[in-house]
């Protein structure tokens, strides 16, 4: 079975520069994460999506991100326009749907450097 | 306030001694999950379990095992007789209710051959 995909695997740019990133869930998945960890702490979520629906994105930095999952697949992260304090890994999760929290497969990660 | 707190953030030890991961956790909710994930070097976060909060009985899966106790909030890891192999940066997750998850800082745990 198939991981979670996830690319590009690093990027670096420079601030008030766009970036987007994209992800693939595992076949049959209908929740989608997307979380960021900043060197030495945990992954914090900003959005999760069930099938084409957002779940939660309170924790999303609006202004500036945004995230959309086109036919409850593949899903796209876009920052525009980035600031320094964005450089971080770039994950992506997904799961199984159902009432119980199931446990999440994590892709490989995009790092992500702003200059 | 932190949801998940690890107070550990770096433990070494040598190879085949026993070492404890500490989680302490805070929520209101009476329905909640408790999770460990392991980051390896290579940064990909692998789950090793899921707990919910009507089931305290202790868990082991071959060198691992998780205690799990409501009355003190914590939901601790232990590795016995580690490895090499085990050396990677632990995460203690919870998730309540609503599907929100939150993340420990994670255990930086490096074991020495």
């Amino acid at each position: 079975e198939a991981g979670v995909a996830q690319s590009p695997r690093y990027k670096i740019i420079e601030k008030r520069q766009s970036v987007a990133f994209w992800c693939n869930p595992i076949s049959g998945h209908a929740t989608l994460y997307w979380y960021q960890q900043i060197l030495g702490q945990g992954p914090k979520l900003l959005i999760q999506f069930q099938n084409n629906g957002v779940v939660d994105d309170s924790q999303l930095p609006k202004d500036r991100f945004s995230a959309e999952r086109l036919k409850g697949v593949d899903s796209t992260l876009k920052i525009q326009p980035a600031k320094l304090e964005d450089s971080a890994v770039y994950l992506c999760a997904s799961s199984l749907e159902g009432q119980l929290p199931y446990e999440q497969y994590f892709g490989p990660g995009t790092r992500l450097t702003v200059t | 306030a932190q949801k998940v707190t690890q107070a550990q953030t770096e433990i070494s030890v040598v190879e085949k001694e026993d070492v404890t991961l500490d989680c302490v956790y805070e929520t209101r909710d009476t329905t909640y999950y408790l999770f460990w994930y392991k980051q390896p070097p290579s940064g990909e976060l692998v789950f090793l379990i899921r707990r919910n909060s009507f089931d305290e009985q202790n868990e082991i899966s071959g060198r691992y095992s998780w205690n799990f106790q409501k009355s003190t909030s914590s939901f601790n890891f232990t590795i016995t007789a580690s490895q090499v192999v085990d050396s990677a940066v632990y995460f203690c997750a919870l998730s309540e209710a609503g599907n929100q998850f939150y993340f420990g800082t994670g255990t930086s745990l490096t074991v020495i051959p």
